[in-house]
C-alpha cells in the first residue's frame, strides 16, 4: 500500500531534550516536506526537499533540522525543543511539482 | 511571493444547501492551486487541483472549484451539502514550476446541520 508513515504518532517530552520524528514514504517520490499545524494558523511548511541531499527552508524553519540521506526518508530533528514547538506535525511527499502531496497521519508533539 | 486567504474560519450550512468556501490567492507567477480536506483526527486529503488546464475543476465527493484569474480566486463549491462533508478545508498555492514550496490558507471549518 502506497503510504507515508510517521513515528511516533504521539510524543510528550520536556524542554531541551533532543528528539527525532521519522518520516518514510514507499512511493519513490522525489519531493518531501514537513509541516506544522496550529489552530487558526493552518499548515505552515517547515522544510522541504526536492532530492536526496537537497533541502530548503519553508516558512518556519527556526528550531528544526532535517536531512535527506536517502530518497524514502526525511526525518525532522528538534535539537532543543521548546514549548512553542508543541504542535501537530505532518510529513508529506509527492512525485514532482505538478502532483498532489500525500500526507502522513501526523505526529502530535507536546513539549513541557 | 505567494499567499492564500480563506475568508471565514467557520461556515455553517444546512444539509442539502449550497456549500461555498472562499479562497483568494496572491502570486507573482502562474499558480497551481489545491483544495484539501481534513476530517477530525486525520491527515489531509486532496479534493481537487488546478494546474493551468481547465478553469473549472471537478474533484471528489461532488466538490468543484473555478479558477478566476481576474478575481484571483479559487472558491470551492458543492451544490448540496451532506452531513459527511463536515470537516476542515484548506486552500493551498504553489508556483507552477519546479518547487515544493507550498503555502496553505488558515482553513475553514464546515459544519453541516440536519
Amino acid at each position: 500500500e502506497a503510504q507515508v508513515t510517521q513515528n511516533p504518532r504521539y510524543l510528550i517530552t520536556v524542554t531541551g531534550k533532543k528528539l527525532t520524528v521519522t518520516c518514510s514514504q514507499n512511493m519513490n517520490h522525489e519531493y518531501m516536506s514537513w509541516y506544522r499545524q496550529d489552530p487558526g494558523l493552518g499548515l505552515r511548511q517547515i522544510y522541504y526537499s526536492m532530492n536526496v541531499e537537497v533541502t530548503d527552508k519553508g516558512d518556519v524553519p527556526e528550531g528544526y533540522k532535517v536531512s535527506r540521506k536517502e530518497k524514502r526518508n526525511f526525518p525532522l530533528i528538534l535539537e532543543s525543543p521548546s514549548p512553542n514547538q508543541t504542535s501537530l506535525y505532518f510529513c508529506a511527499s509527492r512525485p514532482d511539482y505538478r502532483n498532489t502531496q500525500y500526507f502522513g497521519p501526523g505526529t502530535r508533539l507536546t513539549v513541557l | 511571493a505567494q499567499s492564500v486567504t480563506q475568508l471565514g474560519s467557520h461556515v455553517s450550512v444546512s444539509e442539502g444547501a449550497l456549500v461555498l468556501l472562499r479562497c483568494n490567492y496572491s502570486s507573482s507567477v502562474p499558480p497551481y492551486l489545491f483544495w484539501y480536506v481534513q476530517y477530525p483526527n486525520q491527515g489531509l486529503q486532496l479534493l481537487l487541483k488546478y494546474t493551468s488546464a481547465a478553469t473549472l475543476v471537478k474533484g471528489i465527493n461532488g466538490f468543484e472549484a473555478e479558477f478566476k484569474k481576474s478575481e484571483t480566486s479559487f472558491h470551492l463549491t458543492k451544490p448540496s451539502a451532506h452531513m459527511s462533508d463536515a470537516a476542515e478545508y484548506f486552500c493551498a498555492v504553489t508556483r507552477s514550476y519546479n518547487t515544493d514550496k507550498l503555502i496553505f490558507g488558515t482553513g475553514t471549518r464546515l459544519q453541516v446541520f440536519p
